[in-house]
């Protein structure tokens, strides 16, 4: 099956730094790949939407400022968690689809970010 | 607006059936996801229905969709320990390219 990844899987920074989280399709090329944040013991809210070549469309209430998105290619997106604050610390996972209106969104493993 | 309710725990016994319930808002919902998400992992998808479809069984799952009243069920037949996790249900209007509404999510544990 197809395979999503994440790396890191665990980050701890420090408050107002930057951290990057990537997000690859290693067996498929995404077209579209999407971030969800999940906070403990609670549902996952999708952030924004990429597809590969154009800019993010991010869902209300989400800072595209501060959570820049980028999917430069067919198997890499990123997520930047610019001047990180203890707010920000939670679960992020991203999926990623083919494409095609019956395809399957595969989830990557998470990123756990907590911010001191 | 999208809305996806679930209850929030749920207990049984090895070997045991367990259902999962969920309702969902959307009317116009087209597809309805399972996902089952392990501690600290990602979510794995289980299976999934089309909104024209009333039922779908794969081995020891099986999908129940009431479209007039909105409400989707999962059965797990003979329950394991590794069944023990978190389940998602999930509804997108147009497929996996569109944005997946989750329910809260119930947590299954499956106790010897």
């Amino acid at each position: 099956g197809a395979v999503v990844s994440q790396h890191p899987s665990r980050v701890i920074c420090k408050s107002g730094t930057s951290v990057k989280i990537e997000c690859r399709s290693l067996d498929f090329q995404a077209t579209t790949m999407f971030w969800y944040r999940q906070f403990p013991k609670q549902s996952l809210m999708l952030m924004a939407t990429s597809n590969e070549g154009s800019k993010a469309t991010y869902e209300q209430g989400v800072e595209k400022d501060k959570f820049l998105i980028n999917h430069a290619s067919l198997t890499l997106s990123t997520l930047t968690v610019t001047s990180a604050h203890p707010e920000d610390s939670s679960f992020y996972i991203c999926s990623a689809t083919e494409g095609g209106s019956t395809d399957t969104q595969y989830f990557g493993p998470g990123t756990r970010l907590t911010v001191l | 607006g999208e809305d996806v309710e679930q209850s929030l725990f749920l207990s049984v016994r090895e070997g045991d059936s367990s259902v999962i319930n969920c309702t969902y808002t959307d009317s116009s919902s087209t597809y309805l996801y399972w996902y089952k998400q392990e501690p600290g992992a990602g979510l794995q998808l289980l299976t999934y229905i089309f909104s024209n479809m009333d039922m779908k069984q794969d081995q020891r799952l099986t999908v129940l969709l009431n479209k007039k009243d909105k409400h989707l069920s999962l059965r797990i037949a003979d329950t394991q320990t590794g069944d023990s996790a978190i389940y998602f249900c999930a509804e997108s209007q147009a497929g996996a390219n569109s944005k997946l509404t989750f329910g809260k999510g119930i947590t299954l544990s499956v106790r010897p």
